[in-house]
């Protein structure tokens, strides 16, 4: 069964610092991957999307993401985090956006915290 | 374009009464989903339309759960006799094509 692993659940960063997000997917086949934000009370916000190609892309808010296919992997980055970048972080994988399935699944998230 | 709007924003029940929210998706999308998030976890798949045709569901959607899209636009998601493991946040979420806006959930406290 396809699963999400966020390994850190929650980060603290220094403001202008740079910041990498892990996520490590499970999943049999080439894995539509995502990444979400998360502001307190607001719903989730699609940061980035990996389909296929460039394994290295680019997404909102100065945020990039490269998919790694030998680690299972698809960590977030960015290289100097700003205050309002404080929320937390999801990182999804898609069942089969093929066919007439397509929920995606979550893993538990990342907190982020910035520190003046 | 509004974006997907969810209605009520905040729920709280006592154990046992019914409840029922509202999802109104981008117009023109025909995907339409729903998912629960607890305290410290990611949102949880709980059931899919495609237009007016429920096409999955979850097992975390017991009995108790009941979901339609009648005409293929708005949705709802009904929850009878609540109890408290049902308190969380639910989210519903449309797409046309390969991304799935979300909106801003309902929050569900039963107490």
């Amino acid at each position: 069964a396809q699963s999400v692993t966020q390994p850190d659940i929650h980060i603290t960063v220094s403001e202008g610092a740079s910041l990498e997000l892990r996520c490590n997917y499970s999943y049999g086949a080439t894995p539509y991957l995502f990444w979400y934000v998360q502001s307190p009370g607001q719903g989730l916000q699609l940061l980035l999307k990996y389909f296929s190609g460039d394994t290295l892309v680019q997404g909102i808010k100065g945020f990039e993401a490269e998919f790694k296919r030998s680690q299972s992997s698809f960590n977030l980055r960015k290289p100097s985090v700003h205050w309002s970048d404080a929320a937390e972080y999801f990182c999804a994988v898609v069942t089969n956006y093929g066919g007439s399935q397509g929920n995606l699944i979550f893993g538990k998230g990342t907190k982020l915290s910035v520190k003046p | 374009d509004t974006g997907v709007s969810q209605d009520p924003r905040h729920k709280i029940t006592k154990r046992g009464q019914n409840v029922t929210f509202r999802c109104d998706p981008i117009s023109e999308h025909n995907r339409l989903y729903w998912y629960r998030q607890t305290l410290g976890q990611g949102p949880e798949f709980l059931t899919y339309f495609q237009n007016e045709a429920q096409l999955e569901k979850s097992r975390l959607l017991s009995d108790r759960f009941s979901a339609e899209r009648p005409k293929g636009s708005f949705s709802t998601l009904e929850i009878q006799r609540t109890e408290q493991g049902d308190s969380a946040m639910y989210l519903c979420a449309s797409s046309f094509q390969n991304e799935q806006f979300f909106g801003p959930g309902t929050r569900l406290t039963v107490l």
